[in-house]
């Protein structure tokens, strides 16, 4: 079975640039969520999908993201304009159901904003 | 205060020895809880969920205390694999599914 995949592995943008992140979820898992952590802090809880709805997205830091979810297969990640305290490292993870044995975790997109 | 604290560490052991990490957390309706192992630049991986009665795998024990808050995780054993950072995340109550991760545990079994 092949894991949650995520794109690019890395990413270093300026200032005032726009970046997309991509996250195909293990086949088959309706939960889609994102995740950051930034330099020194915890790995904090940004939105989750059902499917193509949005969920919950209290966690989304402002109106600069935007997630997506067409179709309800893979997702998007949208940051624009990225500023410097973006950069951190978003991780996706998925679940079939309401994830009770726990969530799968992509590796990670590394985002540096210079 | 945070939702969920952990032992600050690190912790450094030499091989086979046992070691204990311990998280509390704040939000008493909270349902799930787990332990995840993150190696360095890479996704955290799930190790075990925790149950209230206790469970084991192998060399590895979680127990919960709700009444306490208190989760613990303890290895046996260790082996220089184990070395990674050791993360106590909690599943937000109800419908929701956040989860909300410790800050870690870094953990160095030394030969």
């Amino acid at each position: 079975e092949a894991g949650v995949t995520q794109f690019p592995s890395h990413s270093v943008i300026e200032k005032g640039q726009t970046v997309t992140l991509r996250c195909d979820p293990i086949s088959g898992h309706d939960n889609l969520y994102w995740y950051r952590r930034v330099m020194g802090k915890e790995i904090k809880f940004l939105l989750h999908f059902v499917k193509e709805s949005k969920q919950d997205e209290s966690g989304m830091p402002n109106n600069r993201f935007l997630a997506e979810r067409t179709g309800g297969t893979y997702s998007t990640l949208k940051v624009q304009p990225a500023e410097l305290e973006d950069s951190g490292v978003y991780f996706c993870a998925s679940s079939q159901g309401q994830g009770k044995y726990g969530y799968t975790f992509g590796s990670g997109t590394r985002l540096t904003v210079v | 205060r945070k939702e969920v604290e952990q032992d600050p560490g690190p912790f450094n052991v030499p091989e086979g020895a046992t070691v204990a990490f311990n998280c509390t957390y704040s939000n008493s309706a909270s349902q799930s809880f787990f332990w995840y192992r993150q190696d360095c630049r890479k996704e955290p991986k799930l190790l075990m969920s925790v149950y209230s009665s206790g469970n084991e795998d192998g060399r590895f024990t979680a127990q919960l205390n709700r009444a306490s808050q208190y989760i613990s995780l303890l290895i046996r054993d260790s082996k220089l694999s184990d070395s990674a950072t050791y993360l106590c995340v909690v599943k937000s109550p109800g419908s929701a599914r956040q989860l909300t991760f410790g800050s870690g545990t870094q953990l160095t079994v030394l030969p």
